[in-house]
């Protein structure tokens, strides 16, 4: 697609209720990056992908988060258990390449609030 | 990995002014861009300046890049109440990923 496509655009849970936020990011795009951004604060890192495999995950809080790419295309981001804490908003970007040549395209995000 | 640290943390200006960002990074770099982010949405990518380059201009945005200083500022012209947003930059290492993202500083255009 044109853009990267991010859903639902929101979505609330009750606490321990598990949730999965999906993106798709553009067509041919090598790169994919979520993100989680706290009210006021810049987006922090939490995993990458190169096409299916997932190379850092060091930014998931907690073995409650988990994300999957599988065929290098649409990724998904899975909060198990989900706590108030986890409320923010999830942001997904994809590059072309590697080296973010041309830059990052980011969806609009996905916002969980957790009740 | 990288983190970009912008400076002023917030910036509140008339209408018609000039607003300028810097940028602060620590390790080399391969490239670095600067985004927007409106309430609510995602960000935007405004601009991207490679190592080799020193100044780049697009529209009412001119980027400054200087990799002596690891530094890099945005000058926002003639700014309009529409530019009231937060600004980032995204410096990105030379291998590529995990960009880390700072605070931001937060433009506020009073028309």
């Amino acid at each position: 697609g044109a853009g990267v496509s991010q859903s639902p655009r929101y979505k609330v849970a009750k606490r321990g209720q598990d949730v999965a936020l999906r993106c798709d990011p553009i067509s041919g795009h090598v790169s994919l990056f979520w993100y989680q951004q706290a009210l006021g604060q810049g987006p922090e890192f939490l995993t990458y992908f190169q096409n299916e495999a997932q190379l850092d995950k060091s930014g998931l809080p907690s073995d409650r988060f988990f994300a999957e790419r599988p065929e290098g295309s649409v990724s998904t981001l899975k909060i198990q258990r989900t706590q108030q804490e986890d409320s923010a908003v999830y942001l997904c970007a994809s590059s072309l390449d590697a080296s973010a040549s041309i830059g990052y395209t980011f969806g609009s995000g996905t916002r969980l609030t957790v009740v | 990995s990288q983190q970009g640290e912008e400076d002023p943390q917030a910036l509140s200006i008339q209408e018609g002014e000039n607003a300028t960002m810097n940028c602060s990074y620590k390790t080399s770099i391969n490239n670095l861009q600067w985004y927007r982010q409106n309430s609510g949405r995602g960000l935007v990518h405004l601009i991207l300046i490679r190592s080799n380059e020193r100044e780049k201009h697009s529209g009412r945005l001119r980027v400054t890049l200087d990799t002596s200083k690891k530094s890099s500022s945005l000058l926002i012209t003639a700014s309009r109440a529409a530019d009231t947003a937060s600004y980032f930059c995204a410096p990105t290492n030379t291998g590529g990923f995990k960009t880390i993202f700072g605070a931001g500083t937060r433009l506020f255009v009073k028309a």
